[in-house]
């Protein structure tokens, strides 16, 4: 009954290969996430998805592209990876529905992570 | 988005109350105050949210004082459980749309001893 999973747990690569991270939730959300938290423990938001569409990008390097193939799933592609793209990557999810009216800040349900280290 | 200052570390023993003071000396009228609990290995698990106050649910209450700007996260009875990162985190909800983007600063982290 996890609410949000991401695949792999833990990825292990040499710089310049290409890898994916997939991300779904079976919360019926409308709106997905990806962070990045760097050895420092800072968590930064990298993009966001409304039903598919793409509605928040971050100053993120091209190599990073998203992927939304339905409201349920993002994934998140990574190319030509980098020592500096080593990180956990945490996918989260939130209601968005659309029309809601309230400007209240919607929890957001976050995954286990993904640990990437690019060697 | 208002920027948030916490104490880098606490330290407490079980069955103790802890408070975490949040200062956000740039809130602004519509932003609201939230706190994520993350344990290691785990992701950020939502705790709590007010705009002003006082906000209590089972976990924690979070007080807020007339002028918002700071807020302190108030953990009853802390348990070994309860060691975690806690980031406090200030800014406006989403649009009607419904999306909304969180900054989180470099939180709190609590270590809770026998």
């Amino acid at each position: 009954d996890t609410a949000v999973s991401q695949t792999p747990k833990y990825l292990v690569t040499q710089m310049g290969n290409d890898k994916s991270i997939k991300c779904e939730q079976n919360l019926g959300h409308d709106t997905m996430y990806w962070y990045k938290q760097d050895s420092k423990k800072f968590l930064k938001i990298m993009f966001s998805y409304n039903n598919k569409e793409l509605i928040i990008n971050e100053t993120v390097p091209n190599r990073f592209s998203p992927k939304s193939p339905d409201k349920a799933h993002l994934n998140l592609h990574i190319n030509s990876l980098e020592l500096g793209d080593s990180a956990v990557y945490f996918c989260a999810s939130s209601l968005g529905t659309s029309g809601r009216t309230s400007r209240l800040q919607e929890t957001q349900y976050f995954g286990p992570g993904t640990r990437l280290l690019v060697l | 988005l208002a920027k948030t200052t916490q104490p880098i570390s606490m330290d407490s023993y079980e069955g103790q109350e802890v408070n975490i003071t949040c200062s956000h000396n740039n809130i602004a009228t519509n932003d609201y105050i939230t706190w994520y609990q993350q344990f290691p290995s785990q992701g950020p698990r939502f705790i709590i949210q007010g705009y002003k106050t006082k906000v209590t649910n089972e976990v924690a209450s979070l007080f807020i004082p007339a002028d918002r700007k700071s807020s302190t996260l108030s953990l009853p009875r802390v348990s070994l459980s309860d060691t975690a990162v806690y980031y406090c985190l200030v800014g406006e909800g989403g649009s009607p749309g419904g999306y909304n983007k969180l900054i989180f600063g470099a939180g709190t982290r609590l270590a809770v001893h026998p």
